[in-house]
């Protein structure tokens, strides 16, 4: 079993639909839950990032962390077209020096 | 500020060449690290390091080496270069851990290298 599950899509919704995207993850000591976005030709970028179990909201995405269920996930709300990007999940362990990242989920939001 | 660049963009070697990738960050982090991201396989870690003269190997090291002679820059060496390594490398950087609020990794362009 990988330590990061993510199912790569493409994933392709009507714009204005609300998106959710997700991962599941096998080491219970991952701390901080991070979403990052990568355009295409583009190096990733951090979207959203939560410490430990819950919710967080900034605008449109909310990442949601359950810790019990080893699983998180991101949702974005009135989806844009220039919302089409992959979306990679990544996860660490508090003070470790590496992030594991999720193989990325490809969304395409169609106008 | 430039954040992480990366040098060169593109490059098409033959099998058996050798190049070096450059990556330089201006914010002064700590940890510095070379990504390859293929088709399927997502972003897998070449090989970091978590300060000035240190590198450590990460899941893919075999066929790279890797220099950190100066805090800002990170060269990622490919000594006799096969088709294999045709990829897209990324440069990240960080600062290090438990030092920031969270575990941000800035990532640099990419550098796109074929190997024919």
């Amino acid at each position: 079993q990988k330590e990061v599950e993510q199912d790569p899509g493409p994933l392709s919704v009507p714009e204005g639909a609300i998106v959710s995207l997700n991962c599941t993850y096998s080491n219970s000591a991952f701390q901080y839950f991070m979403w990052y976005r990568q355009y295409s030709r583009k190096g990733p970028e951090l979207l959203m990032y939560t410490y430990s179990s819950g919710n967080k909201e900034d605008g449109r995405f909310t990442a949601q962390v359950d810790k019990s269920s080893k699983y998180i996930s991101l949702f974005i709300r009135d989806s844009q077209p220039s919302d089409s990007a992959t979306y990679l999940c990544a996860m660490s362990e508090w003070r470790d020096d590496k992030i594991i990242f999720g193989k990325g989920t490809r969304l395409h939001i169609l106008p | 500020n430039a954040g992480v660049t990366q040098t060169p963009k593109f490059r098409v070697l033959k099998t058996g060449q050798s190049m070096t990738l450059l990556c330089a960050q201006d914010m002064n982090h700590e940890y510095m690290y070379w990504y390859r991201q293929d088709p399927g396989m997502g972003l897998r870690l070449i090989h970091y390091s978590v300060g000035e003269g240190t590198t450590a190997k990460g899941e893919v090291p075999d066929g790279y080496n890797v220099s950190r002679l100066k805090k800002q820059n990170f060269l990622l060496g490919l000594e006799s270069a096969a088709p294999s390594q045709t990829s897209v490398y990324f440069c990240a950087s960080r600062s290090a851990a438990g030092t920031s609020t969270n575990n941000e990794q800035f990532f640099g362009p990419g550098t796109r290298l074929t190997v024919l």
